[in-house]
C-alpha cells in the first residue's frame, strides 16, 4: 500500500523558512517522480514543484521559482521542500504526491494528507 | 500558460441522477487530461488519466471523455459518496494547470 506522510509545516513570519517532508513507503520511491502541491484555505489546487525520477531534474512555479527548492533522497524514501523568504500567500495546505511514471510531467497517483504552512507576523 | 476552465461552478443534484461536468483548455493538451476528486478535509483522489482512463479502484460510474481543449468527466448515477468537489489537470506543458473545480452538491 503506497503512504506518503508529510511533516514539517507549522506557523512562520513573513521572511522566513520552513522545510517540509515527506515520507514515503510502498512503491519503489526512486522509480517516480514526485510533487508538491498546495491549497490556499477555500481554493483551489496549485503544482508547485516536481522532481523527475529519472534523473532528478526539478521544476517549478513562476510563483516559487527561486524562493523553494525541492529535493529526494531515495536512500530514505524521502521528498522535502525547502521553503525560503516566505510571504503571506504562501500560506496553504502543501500536499506531497506521487507521480504516475518518472517522467515529471505525469499524473498524481497518490496524494499524503497534506501539512499546513501558514505565514504571519 | 495553459488554462483550465470548468463549467459549472456547483451542479446541484439528486443521488441517483447523472452529472456532467465540463473542463475546457485555452490550447490544445491533445488527452493529457486528469480528473481528480476532492472531499471536505480530505485530500485530492485520482480518477481518471489522459482524459478517459479509470485509476485503480475507482467505479465504474465514472468515465471521462474528450480530446484536445474539450473533456467531460461523467458520473452516470450520483452515489452519497459521490458528493465533492471535481478538479481537471492538464499534465500536457509545465506547469500543470489545474481548474477551478466544479462542486457536485445534493439537491
Amino acid at each position: 500500500e503506497v503512504q506518503l506522510l508529510e511533516s514539517g509545516g507549522g506557523l512562520e513570519q513573513p521572511g522566513g523558512s520552513l522545510r517540509l517532508s515527506c515520507a514515503a513507503s510502498g512503491f519503489s520511491f526512486s522509480n517516480y517522480a514526485m510533487s508538491w502541491v498546495r491549497q490556499a484555505p477555500g481554493r483551489g489546487l496549485e503544482w508547485v514543484s516536481t522532481i523527475s525520477g529519472s534523473d532528478g531534474t526539478t521544476y517549478y512555479a513562476d510563483s516559487v521559482k527561486g524562493r523553494f527548492t525541492i529535493s529526494r533522497d531515495n536512500s530514505k524514501n524521502t521528498l522535502h521542500l525547502q521553503m525560503n523568504s516566505l510571504r503571506a500567500e504562501d500560506t496553504a495546505v502543501y500536499y506531497c504526491a506521487k507521480g504516475g511514471s518518472r517522467w515529471y510531467m505525469t499524473f498524481l497517483h497518490y496524494w499524503g494528507q497534506g501539512t499546513l504552512v501558514t505565514v504571519s507576523s | 500558460e495553459i488554462v483550465l476552465t470548468q463549467s459549472p461552478a456547483t451542479q446541484s443534484l439528486s443521488p441517483g441522477e447523472r452529472a456532467t461536468l465540463s473542463c475546457r483548455a485555452s490550447q490544445s493538451v491533445n488527452s493529457d487530461l486528469v480528473w481528480y476528486q476532492q472531499k471536505p478535509g480530505q485530500a485530492p483522489r485520482l480518477l481518471i488519466y489522459d482524459a478517459f482512463n479509470r485509476a485503480t479502484g475507482i467505479p465504474a460510474r465514472f468515465s471521462g471523455s474528450g480530446s484536445g481543449t474539450d473533456f467531460t468527466l461523467t458520473i452516470s448515477s450520483l452515489e452519497p459518496e459521490d458528493f465533492a468537489v471535481y478538479y481537471c489537470q492538464q499534465r500536457h506543458d509545465w506547469p500543470g494547470t489545474f481548474g477551478r473545480g466544479t462542486k457536485v452538491e445534493i439537491k
